[in-house]
């Protein structure tokens, strides 16, 4: 249990719709970062947050869009879907600066459709 | 651009044998090296980490990893594996280029007969 939540667990999803993917950050964790792992592949890089500000990003069009709140949650949204979009989504928190380790949570399913 | 790449897809290993997994990263400046595991249905966990000191790393379940800076490699080791080490593994790095960006390697499936 890595105390990192996302919701949904599962979603389905029509080609061209926007989706919302939710994440509860470990208590105390002030940056958060998105992945995208599709099967039989390794998490890819989408964007990192820290303290509400975007400080990284991964070749994601901007289409892909996040926003941390106040309480370190964070949101992943995705607009115009396409089918390539299909994959696991991770949401991983940590607490800026050295020596601080990466949770993961389990990740959202998307289907498109 | 910064890249990971893990030179074994796909492992196959008696118990009691030993594993190296390689991991190498392209970039010349400060560098955060992980791997992490992902059993069958679960999330991916920690299983070692190096940021600065000691380039020897040691992590749970027996999993080591030495960094050696001048072949920009972090190489995974066990001395001898057990059947239920059976799962994917991943090399993570984060670079430091003025934001943050976290890359990972392509995976090693590992699979331990018994």
């Amino acid at each position: 249990e890595t105390g990192v939540t996302q919701s949904p667990t599962h979603l389905i999803k029509t080609r061209g719709q926007q989706v919302t993917l939710r994440c509860s950050s470990q208590s105390g964790h002030n940056t958060v970062s998105w992945y995208q792992q599709a099967l039989g592949q390794g998490p890819q890089f989408i964007f990192q947050y820290y303290r509400e500000e975007e400080n990284g990003r991964g070749n994601f069009p901007p289409r892909f869009s996040g926003l941390q709140f106040p309480n370190y949650s964070s949101e992943l949204n995705v607009n115009a879907l396409e089918l390539d979009d299909s994959a696991l989504y991770l949401c991983a928190s940590s607490l800026q600066g050295a020596g601080n380790t990466i949770y993961f949570g389990e990740g959202s399913w998307l289907t498109v459709v | 651009a910064q890249s990971v790449s893990q030179h074994n897809h796909h492992v196959i290993l008696s118990e009691a044998a030993s594993l190296e997994l390689g991991c190498n990263y392209s970039y010349g400046g400060t560098v955060n090296l992980f791997w992490y595991v992902q059993y069958p249905g679960q999330h991916l966990q920690l299983l070692l980490k190096y940021f600065s000191g000691d380039p020897l790393v040691k992590g749970i379940k027996g999993f080591e990893a030495e960094f050696i800076k001048s072949k920009f490699s972090f190489n995974l080791r066990k001395p001898s594996v057990q059947w239920s080490d059976t799962a994917e593994y991943f090399c993570a790095v984060i670079f430091n280029t003025g934001g943050f960006k976290t890359i990972f390697g392509a995976g090693t499936r590992l699979f331990v007969k018994a």
